[in-house]
C-alpha cells in the first residue's frame, strides 16, 4: 500500500535551517510528481512546492521562493524540503503529497516550529 | 496566488445535505478543470474526497458530489452523517505549475 512517511521537524530558530524528508513506498516513486503542503496551527492548508518526476521542473509559493528548495532522490524514494531562512510564520506541520493536479495520498506531517 | 473563498462553516441535520462553495478566478477555479476537494479530520492529514472538479477516487462514498460554474466550485454532502462533520478544502491548479488552497470550510451535523 502506498506509504508517505515525513519526518526532520522540529523546534528551529530563526534565521536558521531545516531538512524535511518524505520516504515513499508502495509505489513508483519516480513516476509522480511530488508536493510539499503545510498548515499553521489552527490554520488552513497551503500549497508550498512541486517537483515533476525527474525533478526537471519546480515551483514554490512565493512567500517561500529563494528560501525553500524541493528536490528528489528517485534512487531513494525520497522527497525534501531543504528550509532555509526560517521565519515565525513558517511554523506549521509539513505535509508531503503525492499527485499532479491533485493530492491522492498524503504522510502523517511533520511540525516545524520556529521559534526563538 | 490568492486563497479560494470558502464559507468558514456549513450545517446540517442528518440526512440532510450542505453545498460548500469555493469561489476564485478565471486563473485558477474558472480557467481549469482541476478542482480537487478534501476532507480533514481533527489531528489527521487531509483525504482526498474529488478530483478533477467532480470525479470520485474508488472508496469514496457518492454522497459526495462535485460540480462548477465559472469561477466557483461546490461541494456536496448528500445524506449527511455524524462522520461527515469535518474540515473541507478546495484546490485548484492556477497555472505555471503554482496551486492554490481556499480557506477551509466547517462542517457541522446538528
Amino acid at each position: 500500500q502506498v506509504q508517505l512517511v515525513e519526518s526532520g521537524g522540529g523546534v528551529v530558530q530563526p534565521g536558521r535551517s531545516l531538512r524535511l524528508s518524505c520516504a515513499a513506498s508502495g509505489f513508483t516513486f519516480s513516476s509522480y510528481v511530488m508536493h510539499w503542503v503545510r498548515q499553521a496551527p489552527g490554520k488552513g492548508l497551503e500549497w508550498v512546492a512541486v517537483i515533476w518526476y525527474d525533478a526537471n521542473k519546480k515551483n514554490y509559493v512565493d512567500s517561500v521562493k529563494g528560501r525553500f528548495t524541493i528536490s528528489r532522490d528517485n534512487s531513494k524514494n525520497t522527497l525534501y524540503l531543504q528550509m532555509n531562512s526560517l521565519r515565525g510564520d513558517d511554523t506549521a506541520i509539513y505535509y508531503c503529497a503525492r499527485g499532479g493536479f491533485n493530492y491522492d495520498y498524503w504522510g502523517q506531517g511533520t511540525l516545524v516550529t520556529v521559534s526563538s | 496566488q490568492s486563497a479560494l473563498t470558502q464559507p468558514p462553516s456549513a450545517s446540517g441535520s442528518p440526512g440532510q445535505s450542505v453545498t460548500i462553495s469555493c469561489t476564485g478566478t478565471s486563473s485558477d477555479v474558472g480557467g481549469y478543470n482541476y478542482v480537487s476537494w478534501y476532507q480533514q479530520h481533527p489531528g489527521k492529514a487531509p483525504k482526498l474526497l474529488i478530483y478533477d472538479v467532480s470525479k470520485r477516487p474508488s472508496g469514496v462514498p457518492d454522497r459526495f458530489s462535485g460540480s462548477k460554474s465559472g469561477n466557483t466550485a461546490s461541494l456536496t454532502v448528500s445524506g449527511l452523517q455524524a462522520e461527515d462533520e469535518s474540515d473541507y478544502y478546495c484546490t485548484s491548479y492556477a497555472g505555471s505549475n503554482s496551486w492554490v488552497f481556499g480557506g477551509g470550510t466547517k462542517v457541522t451535523v446538528l
